[in-house]
């Protein structure tokens, strides 16, 4: 299953910098896109969503980005925290499927470093 | 914040062996939904539990597993002859209509 794709296993990023994490799909019928980041142990924890009508979404230090076009969408963490350590999922959903059915992409595991 | 708990955090388990995975839901949601996660792969969708019934349930979700919501507050996942490529940890989440989905912590679940 490849219609969604999260190219960067891992990001490293200094704290205050930005870091962008990165998700390409391949599902026309996705209209509904989240964000979860996960904790060692931990389940997916909601972060950010965007609709498909949408381009961008804000919520304090998070964006989210869309680009239906390219069907690319980016999440931008500003400024980065060592908190903010953990592995991010972009998790879209299809509006053909029931409400919770989310396709999740591999991840990436962000490291913020001091 | 109410969350999502799921017991035990680690079952072990032989081969053929029947499991049962349980979960409380947050209390006042009424979508339900088991999810899991084979290491190093990605976190895959099994089924979704709605008004007492399956909505939707994915290729994995067969014969072998099933969901049962067996009273106001319990949600359970049961696979009745675990293979060993059902080690998994396996996340359960709730939701309500308009709500993003809530996960629990994951089972793990080890078939030796």
């Amino acid at each position: 299953d490849q219609q969604v794709k999260q190219n960067s296993p891992s990001l490293s990023v200094q704290e205050g910098r930005i870091s962008i994490l990165n998700c390409d799909y391949t599902n026309s019928m996705f209209d509904y896109f989240l964000w979860y980041k996960k904790y060692p142990a931990e389940g997916p924890t909601f972060l950010i969503s965007i609709s498909s009508i949408k381009d961008k979404n804000e919520d304090g230090r998070f964006t989210v980005f869309l680009n239906k076009s390219a069907k690319h969408l980016s999440l931008h963490i500003v400024p980065s925290q060592p908190g903010d350590s953990a592995v991010y999922f972009c998790a879209p959903r299809d509006r053909g499927s029931t409400l919770g059915r989310l396709y999740f992409g591999r991840g990436t595991q962000l490291t913020v470093w001091p | 914040e109410p969350e999502v708990t799921q017991t035990p955090s680690h079952q072990v388990t032989q081969m053929g062996q029947e499991v049962i995975l349980r979960c409380v839901p947050i209390s006042n949601h009424l979508y339900f939904y088991w999810y899991r996660q084979i290491l190093g792969q990605k976190v895959e969708f099994l089924v979704s539990f709605y008004n007492n019934e399956i909505s939707e349930k994915s290729e994995i979700f067969d014969d072998q597993f099933s969901v049962e919501r067996p009273d106001g507050s319990n949600f359970t996942l049961k696979i009745r002859s675990t293979k060993l490529e059902d080690s998994a940890m396996y996340f359960c989440a709730s939701s309500d209509s308009n709500s993003p989905l809530h996960f629990g912590n994951g089972t793990r679940l080890t078939v030796t």
